[in-house]
């Protein structure tokens, strides 16, 4: 059975780091295209990075030079550095595995990690 | 990287059929065929409902159905059930090897 984890979320200062993970199990993070999509409180979903099977990782804009998507094959975990957090970046936090049979579509969701900045 | 144009809100009786749009531009829907249709409801994570603009993973009603004109795509609900009531996502693949969501459509089962 395929599920995703998260953890990581939490209260941060602007400016701040955090490192999410994405605990996988029931498949390998190394075989499949991974992302992150986050969801601030009543809003809809902005997607945030992604990170395909031969490496190759790609960011939106509004996170560009601050977040770092990356992946431990061994740890079979995805991550997102978080850096120079903004108050904008509050947000729940989903990692979702890639469809099979598609390279743009996610199937298997977590349940989030919320991440708050504030001072 | 413009969010996606969606209604705000749509509604429809039970049996009812309705149709949801989203609309970008010649960089991401019109460019490719890479719209995918999600479903939310509340407190829950997305769901996938269609794929490619077109295709329905396993275990999706046949209820669900996508399609796409030019830079507009579209998710068609027929036989509405109330169980369809949700919050309804667009994403599409763009030119500079992102992805982008529409704003997202509430959707009520009268």
């Amino acid at each position: 059975e395929v599920q995703l984890v998260e953890s990581g979320g939490g209260l941060v200062q602007p400016g701040g780091s955090l490192r999410l993970s994405c605990a996988a199990s029931g498949f390998t993070v190394s075989g499949s295209y991974m992302t992150w999509v986050r969801q601030a409180p009543g809003k809809g979903l902005d997607w945030v990075s992604v990170i395909y099977t031969g490496g190759a990782t790609y960011y939106a804009d509004s996170v560009r030079g601050r977040f770092t998507i990356s992946r431990d094959n061994s740890k079979n975990t995805l991550y997102l550095q978080m850096n120079s957090l903004r108050l904008g970046d509050t947000a729940l936090y989903y990692c979702a595995r890639g469809f099979v049979g598609s390279t743009t579509a996610f199937e298997y969701w977590g349940q989030g990690t919320p991440v708050t900045v504030s001072s | 990287q413009s969010a996606l144009t969606q209604p705000a809100s749509v509604s429809g009786s039970p049996g009812q059929s309705i149709t949801i749009s989203c609309t970008g531009t010649s960089s991401d829907v019109g460019l490719f065929n890479f719209v995918s249709w999600y479903q939310q409801h509340p407190g829950k994570a997305p769901k996938l409902m269609i794929n490619d603009v077109t295709h329905r993973p396993s275990g999706i009603s046949d209820r669900f159905s996508g399609s796409k004109s030019g830079n507009t795509a579209s998710l068609t609900i027929s036989g509405l059930q109330p169980e369809d009531e949700a919050d309804y996502y667009c994403s599409s693949y763009t030119s500079t090897s992102t992805l982008v969501f529409g704003g997202g459509t509430r959707l009520t089962v009268l």
